[in-house]
């Protein structure tokens, strides 16, 4: 059985400040772990994604998540937002591979809103 | 480029009308999904299919039947469309394995009225 949970439904930032977005998740097995992000009216596109090698795992666009077992915690961060980044943000935790790989569980999202 | 096109970006349909929705992908991906997004309720998987032929009920199902034909093309059908389920449908597709992330399609906003 696995979840995620995003812990804020909206963040808002003024552009320059860091961006924290935080998401846990609850797995009976060892999870592979994503951030996505989806701009209005588009698809989802892969930020970044944990894969067991390191714990601190960077993406696209200066973004950066840390993987904490101890804590089931998968927090995206960024050290300075920009007007680009407004968007929507999902966590989501998959099981291992194979026929059970369509079986990912997607948190409810985070919508990022920059103010200028 | 990985390419997961879905055949329309907005469609209206009546109630009681069968509708297709049809994606493809050209990255010869085993895993093909279909998803619905409703705000505060994220993304729910509705179908998915790991081959041709193939096909696994999602979270969601009671409603839409899913076809598979070839490896490139997963289609979502609405038997008889009614209102709730006017929603946005993504679909997406990943190879098998372990740490395969999914490629998304840019979704297509249906409208039962």
């Amino acid at each position: 059985a696995q979840s995620v949970t995003q812990l804020d439904s909206h963040v808002s930032v003024s552009e320059g400040t860091p961006v924290l977005l935080r998401c846990n998740y609850s797995s009976s097995y060892s999870p592979s772990l994503f951030w996505y992000v989806q701009h209005p009216n588009k698809g989802l596109q892969l930020l970044l994604k944990y894969t067991s090698a390191a714990t601190l795992v960077k993406g696209i666009n200066g973004f950066e998540a840390e993987f904490k077992k101890s804590e089931t915690s998968f927090h995206l961060t960024k050290p300075s937002a920009h007007m680009s980044d407004a968007a929507e943000y999902f966590c989501v935790v998959s099981p291992p591979g194979g026929s059970n790989a369509g079986k990912s569980t997607f948190g409810d999202g985070t919508t990022l809103t920059v103010k200028p | 480029d990985v390419k997961v096109t879905q055949s329309s970006r907005y469609l209206v349909k009546r109630t009681g009308e069968k509708v297709f929705l049809e994606c493809v992908q050209d990255m010869d991906h085993e895993n093909m999904f279909w998803y619905r997004q409703d705000p505060g309720l994220g993304l729910r998987l509705i179908y998915f299919s790991y081959d041709v032929k193939m096909k696994e009920k999602g979270d969601i199902p009671e409603g839409y039947s899913v076809s598979r034909e070839k490896k490139e093309r997963f289609s979502l059908i609405l038997e008889s469309a009614s209102t709730n389920q006017t929603s946005m449908y993504l679909c997406a597709s990943n190879f098998g394995g372990r740490n395969t992330e999914a490629f998304f399609g840019q979704g297509t906003r249906l409208t039962v009225v």
